[in-house]
């Protein structure tokens, strides 16, 4: 079983829809981040989480510590968040992350 | 651009080959990671240094791999007698300790071993 399990795999959808990715992990941890990657490689850190929720635009990020679980959610979506979300928690040092959901948003 | 450099981009090589990729963090951060990325996952944890010393490296690092961080600032990660499984994404990422935990990471390194 991995350390950080993302859901789903693989998402589409059309172009204003709301979307929502989980993330869930079994380890302790001191930090959650929420990453995109877009073709071609470049990872870009969206949000970093130790409690409660954030907002940044369109996207919200929230996290239940007791539950081991958080989740990116995306509003009114757009062609343009086309790409991969990320996962990933900090233990000790490190990052562990998540494989990821890749995302299509269709016009 | 999120500041930090990778060279090269790309790279082919020949089965048995050495390799070596350079990391040019943003300049004032001092944690310097690398991560390698195989097709269809998410990122893996190789290694990472505070400035010249390196604190941690995973049971992925065999003998193979070695880097170094020499004078703090950029770092090198080389692969000796490449093996095609060696074949992924090499990123690198930087942050300053004590102002936050966002890393920021490189556009990476692709490696093709043949």
């Amino acid at each position: 079983k991995n350390e950080v399990e993302q859901s789903p795999q693989n998402l589409t959808a059309q172009e204003g829809e709301f979307i929502t990715i989980n993330c869930s992990y079994s380890v302790g941890i001191s930090a959650l981040h929420w990453l995109q990657q877009h073709p071609g490689g470049g990872i870009v850190s969206l949000f970093m989480l130790s409690s409660g929720k954030k907002k940044h635009g369109r996207l919200i990020a929230t996290i239940n510590i007791q539950e081991k679980h958080s989740s990116l959610h995306i509003t009114a979506s757009h062609p343009r968040d086309s790409a991969v979300y990320i996962c990933a928690v900090k233990e000790t040092g490190k990052l562990i992350f998540g494989t990821g959901t890749r995302l299509q948003v269709f016009p | 651009d999120t500041g930090v450099s990778q060279d090269p981009r790309h790279k082919i090589t020949k089965r048995g080959q050495n390799v070596t990729f350079r990391c040019d963090p943003i300049s004032e951060h001092n944690r310097l990671y690398w991560y390698r990325q195989t097709l269809g996952q998410g990122p893996e944890f190789l290694t990472y240094f505070q400035n010249e010393a390196q604190l941690e490296k995973s049971r992925l690092l065999s003998d193979r791999f070695s880097a170094e961080r020499p004078k703090g600032s950029f770092s090198t990660l080389e692969i000796q007698r490449t093996e095609q499984g060696d074949s992924a994404m090499y990123l690198c990422a930087s942050r300053q300790s004590g102002t936050g935990e966002t890393q920021y990471f490189g556009p990476g390194t692709r490696l093709l071993v043949l």
